[in-house]
């Protein structure tokens, strides 16, 4: 069974703070996805990341994939207010057809 | 440019009633689609997923159906809800291949009661 394991679940910083969102998976893979999703809403792709050693950057977050350990993270940067929301990868699993299965989702909530 | 359309937004449907969520895809052609659920602080779970009309894959075993009569349509349906099918319902639409990112729908929160 494919895994896809994010963490921490949920996350609070302050403001200004920098913090690491990590996500495991449990297939070979080299297709990673992250999604970006505010309360009640659907979801809006943030990045897109198709090879060992990938690295996007948008603004003050910053995606990474490492195929080998089977690891991607989201880093965030001086954290503000507007970032809170829940962040989801996915991961794109070749034995599934290339469906995307998606971990539980980090809450992060920024505080002023 | 591509648009998703998905509706209702919200839903609120007793136990045992029937449900019928439809999406649907504009500016492609041959579009794979998606249904996803997530239940209430959690994960997404993928329902069902077509890559043509007529051809739905279903990924767990449920009271749910998907049906796809044109190549821009996804339909979610069930006979009889139950308690358990509450939850958030997405509709994607992807373009396929090795790299295929998936653009998301608006949603529908569904509440059985």
């Amino acid at each position: 069974e494919l895994k896809v394991e994010q963490n921490p679940l949920f996350l609070s910083m302050q403001e200004g703070k920098n913090y690491t969102i990590y996500c495991n998976y449990s297939t070979t893979s080299d297709r990673l996805y992250w999604y970006r999703q505010d309360p009640g809403k659907s979801l809006e792709s943030l990045f897109v990341l198709l090879s060992n050693g990938a690295v996007k950057q948008e603004g003050r977050l910053m995606a990474s994939l490492d195929t080998k350990a089977r690891l991607s993270t989201l880093h965030i940067t001086a954290a503000v207010h507007d970032l809170s929301a829940t962040y989801f990868c996915a991961v794109d699993a070749r034995e599934y057809g290339n469906k995307l299965v998606f971990g539980a989702g980090t809450i992060l909530r920024v505080k002023s | 440019s591509q648009t998703i359309h998905q509706w209702p937004a919200t839903l609120v449907q007793p136990v045992g009633s029937p449900l019928s969520l439809e999406c649907t895809v504009e500016g492609t052609s041959n579009p794979n689609l998606y249904w996803y659920r997530q239940a209430a602080g959690r994960g997404l779970q993928l329902l069902f997923y077509s890559v043509g009309i007529g051809q739905i894959s279903s990924e767990v075993p449920q009271n749910l159906s998907a049906s796809r009569p044109q190549d821009r349509q996804f339909i979610l349906s069930s006979k009889k809800l139950l308690l358990s099918d509450s939850g958030f319902y997405l509709c994607a639409w992807g373009r396929g291949g090795t790299n295929e990112k998936l653009f998301f729908g608006s949603g529908t929160q569904l509440s059985v009661l």
